[in-house]
């Protein structure tokens, strides 16, 4: 596809269950980016993957959280043991590159709901 | 204390009416993005500027690097523009790994 497609759109899980979320980048981008966002709050930036270097895990907000990318394609969010505070819309950005000043181009999301 | 500060944090308008959303930074930056969000999470890029003015459809983005100041114009506004809009600058240091640093956003309505 033309965009940044990220799949479910939607997901409600029980409390403790584990999830995974996919982000499929716009082909070519070699920079992925996933984000988060709670209700009434502002983005939250997780992680990040550029061409095959090692990810920066910085933003992951604990060990319960991880991520792949298969190469320069598509990226998996998995979430373990969710909690209720996991609750948010996980946003996935993809662009050509990182170091140069290019356009980032968003995904609509992922709306998690833990219950 | 957030790097990216956006005003006014909330604005209600009536259909026609001129919007101007401000975005000031405190450190240098590389480009500064404008997103737009629309109820239900999905973020649309809108503009990517480090210098200078793009005008796209009815809105205008405009930065001042030595000011470190940007704005965001509608013209003629229409109820479809409701939605938040985010800033975010790409800053030389600090903001994050992806050195992405995210105002709050601005929710704006615009009323028919």
């Amino acid at each position: 596809g033309a965009g940044v497609s990220q799949s479910p759109s939607n997901k409600v899980t029980e409390k403790g269950k584990d999830v995974e979320l996919r982000c499929d980048p716009i082909s070519g981008h070699t920079a992925l980016y996933w984000y988060r966002q709670r209700l009434g709050q502002g983005l939250e930036f997780l992680i990040y993957f550029q061409g095959n270097s090692a990810p920066d895990k910085s933003g992951l907000p604990s060990d319960r959280f991880s991520a792949e990318r298969t190469g320069e394609s598509v990226s998996t969010l998995t979430i373990q043991r969710t909690q209720q505070e996991d609750s948010a819309v996980y946003l996935c950005a993809s662009s050509l590159a990182w170091q140069m000043n290019t356009e980032a181009f968003f995904g609509q999301g992922t709306r998690l709901t833990v219950v | 204390k957030n790097e990216v500060e956006q005003s006014p944090q909330n604005l209600t308008a009536q259909e026609g009416e001129f919007i101007t959303i401000n975005c000031s930074y405190s450190v240098g930056i590389s480009a500064l993005h404008w997103l737009q969000q629309h109820p239900g999470g999905g973020i649309v890029s809108l503009f990517m500027l480090s210098s200078g003015k793009k005008k796209h459809g009815r809105l205008i983005a405009t930065i001042n690097i030595q000011e470190k100041h940007s704005s965001l114009h509608i013209t003629a506004s229409h109820p479809r523009d409701s939605a938040v809009y985010i800033c975010a600058a790409r800053m030389y240091s600090g903001g994050g790994a992806d050195g992405l640093t995210f105002g709050k956003g601005t929710h704006l309505i615009i009323q028919p």
